[in-house]
């Protein structure tokens, strides 16, 4: 069974750019979260879309956005790119309630300029 | 209200001694906590989980304590293995809420 895959794994851009991550969970997980990972920091939690709906949302600002597609892969954009956007994105499947197993992918490594 | 505080932020053993990592919550809706284990280079991935209606849990080498009226759970890893260096994240979770993350403990075991 396929793991969950987050393309690209690696990304430099600059300030002010936009990026756009991509997500596909494993086979048959209905819910997708996102996470920013940055030393000291721990996991800060973005959001989680469930069927093709938001379902939890993080504290971060309007620049982050996502959503979900009818087979379940997700899109994550931040636009206006800021120094301190660079971190290491992590998205997470699961079959969809807090008791589930989430399985993440490798991640997707931004860095800003 | 949602953190999971977590401690020390890294530790380091020998081979064979038993690390054990400490976490505190203070949300009372949290009613799952499950561990998760993060290599190099790689996603996390759970370890082990508990639920309040159980003191103690035990998975091979890794186990949780869980104290209910303290708000408190620890990992312990007994026999501990150069295998097991890795960061490890205490979570606190609460049906139909997202999963709330601590900010991990980097553990390494010397040969």
């Amino acid at each position: 069974k396929a793991g969950v895959t987050q393309t690209p794994r690696y990304l430099i851009k600059t300030r002010g750019q936009q990026v756009t991550l991509s997500c596909s969970p494993i086979s048959g997980h209905r819910s997708v979260s996102w996470y920013q990972q940055t030393p000291g920091q721990g996991l800060q939690f973005l959001f989680e879309y469930f069927s093709e709906t938001q379902r939890n949302k993080g504290n971060f600002p309007g620049r982050f956005s996502g959503r979900q597609f009818s087979n379940s892969r997700s899109e994550m954009n931040v636009s206006t790119l800021e120094l301190g956007d660079s971190a290491l994105y992590l998205c997470a499947s699961s079959w969809g309630t807090t008791y589930n197993e989430q399985f993440f992918g490798p991640g997707t490594r931004l860095t800003v300029l | 209200q949602q953190q999971v505080k977590q401690s020390p932020q890294s530790l380091i053993v020998q081979k064979g001694g038993i690390p054990i990592i400490n976490c505190a919550y203070e949300n009372t809706a949290f009613d799952y906590f499950p561990w998760y284990q993060q290599f190099p280079g790689k996603g996390p991935a759970l370890l082990i989980a508990i639920r309040p209606d159980v003191s103690e849990k035990k998975e091979g080498r890794f186990t949780i304590s869980f104290n209910k009226s303290a708000k408190q759970f620890s990992l312990h890893i007994m026999d501990s293995q150069p295998g097991d260096s890795a960061t490890y994240f205490c979570v606190g979770g609460a049906s139909g809420s997202r999963l709330t993350f601590g900010e991990g403990t980097q553990l390494t075991v010397n040969p």
